[in-house]
């Protein structure tokens, strides 16, 4: 089982919906939680981090279940500029982040 | 403006040529880390460095080296050895434990020509 799990994809929407991505991991001692985006051919940029309270950045939530492994990413409201790779990535304590292999995000007008 | 620097943007390297690419952060950032990034793929992490004069091999060190002499710089060699070295390369760093993640460079593309 890779440490790092995602759906890569792609999800094909259209402006103004909503979508979700889900990550699971592996190691239930990991410690923080991140959501990345990658654009084609550019580095990896953070968008957010992930609490265990869940948190909120605008059109963006993430969740965290502790329980189940799993961390979540809500996007509302589409837009065009969404279309993205996004990256689930995990700090399981050993020095070092994991990454997931990425969902990819197509918004069509 | 606090950051990390790689370079050089685009790299062509011959077969058999032993080709180095370079990282610089601003950041006052203890450790630093290389990936490796194929086509559709996911990040493979290459060599990572918690301190200065220590790293530690990741998952594909096999035909890469590196140096960790000065805390601002992680420079990563592809040597002969790695047979299929044509692929993104990406940078990072970050505070001890990662707890706020990585900043990335803006990587460099090496093809072997």
């Amino acid at each position: 089982r890779k440490e790092v799990e995602q759906d890569p994809g792609p999800f094909n929407v259209p402006e103004g919906a909503t979508v979700a991505f889900n990550c699971t991991y592996s190691n239930s001692a990991s410690q923080s939680f991140f959501w990345y985006r990658q654009d084609c051919r550019k580095e990896p940029k953070l968008l957010m981090s992930v609490y265990s309270s869940g948190n909120e950045d605008g059109r963006f939530t993430a969740q965290l279940n502790r329980a189940s492994q799993y961390i979540s990413l809500l996007i509302r409201d589409s837009k065009l500029s969404d279309s993205a790779t996004y990256l689930c990535v995990v700090n399981t304590g050993f020095q070092k982040l994991v990454f997931g292999t990425g969902t990819r995000l197509l918004v069509s007008p | 403006d606090g950051g990390i620097t790689q370079s050089p943007k685009y790299l062509f390297r011959k077969e058999g040529q032993n080709v180095t690419l370079s990282c610089e952060q601003n950041l006052n950032h203890d450790a630093m880390y290389w990936y490796r990034q194929d086509p559709g793929q996911g990040l493979r992490l290459i060599y990572y460095s918690q301190i200065v004069n220590d790293f530690q091999k990741g998952d594909i060190a096999e035909g890469y080296s590196v140096s960790r002499e000065k805390k601002e710089s992680f420079p990563l060699t592809v040597t002969s050895a790695q047979k299929n070295p044509t692929a993104f390369y990406l940078c990072a760093s970050s505070m001890a434990r990662q707890m706020d993640g990585y900043t990335f460079g803006s990587g460099t593309r090496l093809t072997v020509v």
